[in-house]
């Protein structure tokens, strides 16, 4: 079956400019997690949804950066005004309920702010 | 602070011998442990987790063994195989309902030779 989905799989832009990083979750996942791992990390975590509303949003390091899930299923990040710190690699995952339920994830967004 | 510490930042093994990644963690709050496996240019791949209250959990060739009292969990590979070869990260979450706000290590580069 199709796995998380994550587009576009490389994006550069310009510091300054908006972005947007789409994620596309495993049919019937209600929690959808992004993180964002730089070179020679572990990834960290952004933002937690359980169904439309995120129910964690303690990761998202200011206020530049936004997440949306309209309809319960694809998400969306946003960043305003991006920043060349802003470049990493942006991981969506997405599981079934239940804390022993493994994170299944995407490949990625790699961003890079010139 | 790295409240999940991979000291290792790379190993080697032969084929058909034991791979063993080491972790250590330093919040008492954590409950639930995972190893991921990641490939370059791929998103993390689950492998195994164990709960704390096991000391050791086993799935085909992989096995996580946990010893609360020294904060230190421990990844068996059995026998390695060159198809092993990527970076393995060890992730640890605290009781907090469905929240998986995973906390990650560095990552150990595994190389399996044939």
């Amino acid at each position: 079956g199709a796995g998380v989905s994550q587009t576009p799989s490389n994006k550069v832009t310009e510091k300054g400019k908006y972005v947007e990083l789409r994620c596309d979750p495993i049919s019937g996942h209600t929690a959808l997690y992004w993180y964002r791992q730089s070179l020679g990390q572990g990834p960290e975590f952004l933002i937690y949804f359980q169904g439309t509303g995120a129910a964690d949003d303690s990761g998202l390091p200011n206020d530049r950066f936004f997440a949306v899930r309209p309809e319960g299923s694809v998400s969306t990040l946003k960043i305003q005004r991006t920043e060349r710190g802003d470049s990493a690699v942006y991981l969506c995952a997405s599981s079934l309920l239940g804390r022993t339920s493994p994170l299944h994830f995407g490949n990625g967004t790699r961003l890079t702010v010139t | 602070d790295q409240q999940v510490k991979q000291n290792s930042p790379s190993l080697s093994v032969q084929e058909g011998r034991i791979s063993i990644l080491n972790c250590d963690y330093t919040n008492s709050m954590f409950d639930y442990f995972l190893w991921y496996k990641k490939y370059p240019a791929e998103g993390p791949t689950f492998l195994i987790s164990i709960s704390s209250i096991k000391d050791k959990n086993e799935d085909g060739r992989f096995t996580v063994f946990l010893n609360k009292s020294a904060k230190h969990l421990s990844l068996h590979i059995v026998p390695s195989q060159p198809g092993d070869s990527a970076v393995y990260f060890c992730a640890a979450s605290a009781q907090a309902g469905n929240n998986r706000k995973l906390i990650w290590g560095l990552g150990t580069s595994l190389a399996v030779n044939p």
